[in-house]
């Protein structure tokens, strides 16, 4: 079956870095995406990755290793506004989204 | 402004009653999705469009209907047949040309009384 494992919940400190993790099974693979969600509000779309390495934007990053079937995202600087849920999706052969349950992260002062 | 809306944000019906959830974007996508989001799991996919006048189950379609008449709009009705409605629905739409990246409504919260 088809298959995306991330932690339930973790938490990390104001100004710190963050490594959210992510494994993926699926049948095929064209990419994996993350977005992030504020408590009672729709999914944000951070970042995609297809192929192998790091893609960095300003604070976030996302890293890809297609042979393990795993991903990362990456928080630097983090503010009490990063506080969210991060949801990792691969994108399987057919081009459905198959979606993890969502990372809680919570930033302490 | 470019965007997908949902309507409304907090809806509530009688158990036995069909409501009718609205999803219109006006980002020229040409493909269109409806999600339900249940407290500590991950979405899952109800229904999608890939193109007018055409839609197709997702994992979890029983007791839920669609239509696709126009490009901008696909309503979701949630039918007296299924069995625990209440929960977080939401709507996304995309271009459909790689990367396919699926951009998300507002949504709306549904409560079964």
């Amino acid at each position: 079956g088809q298959n995306i494992d991330q932690p339930t919940e973790m938490t990390a400190t104001e100004g710190a870095i963050v490594q959210i993790n992510c494994t993926y099974q699926t049948s095929g693979f064209n990419g994996l995406f993350w977005y992030q969600q504020h408590a009672g509000e729709a999914p944000t779309f951070l970042s995609y990755n297809v192929l192998d390495g790091l893609e960095e934007k300003g604070r976030f990053s996302s890293f890809l290793s297609r042979s393990k079937g795993y991903s990362y995202l990456l928080l630097k600087e983090l503010q009490m506004k990063d506080s969210a849920s991060y949801l990792c999706a691969a994108l399987d052969s057919n081009y459905q989204l198959i979606w993890g349950a969502g990372t809680k992260l919570i930033i302490k002062p | 402004d470019g965007g997908i809306t949902q309507s409304p944000k907090y809806l509530f019906r009688k158990e036995g009653q069909n409501v009718t959830l609205s999803c219109e974007q006006n980002l020229n996508h040409d493909a269109m999705y409806w999600y339900r989001q249940d407290p500590g799991q991950g979405l899952r996919l109800i229904y999608y469009s890939q193109i007018v006048n055409d839609f197709q189950k997702g994992d979890i379609a029983e007791g839920y209907s669609v239509s696709r008449e126009k490009k901008e709009s696909f309503p979701l009705t949630v039918t007296s047949a299924q069995k625990n409605p209440t929960a977080f629905y939401l709507c996304a739409s995309s271009s459909g040309r790689d990367p396919d990246t699926q951009y998300f409504g507002p949504g709306t919260r549904l409560t079964v009384l």
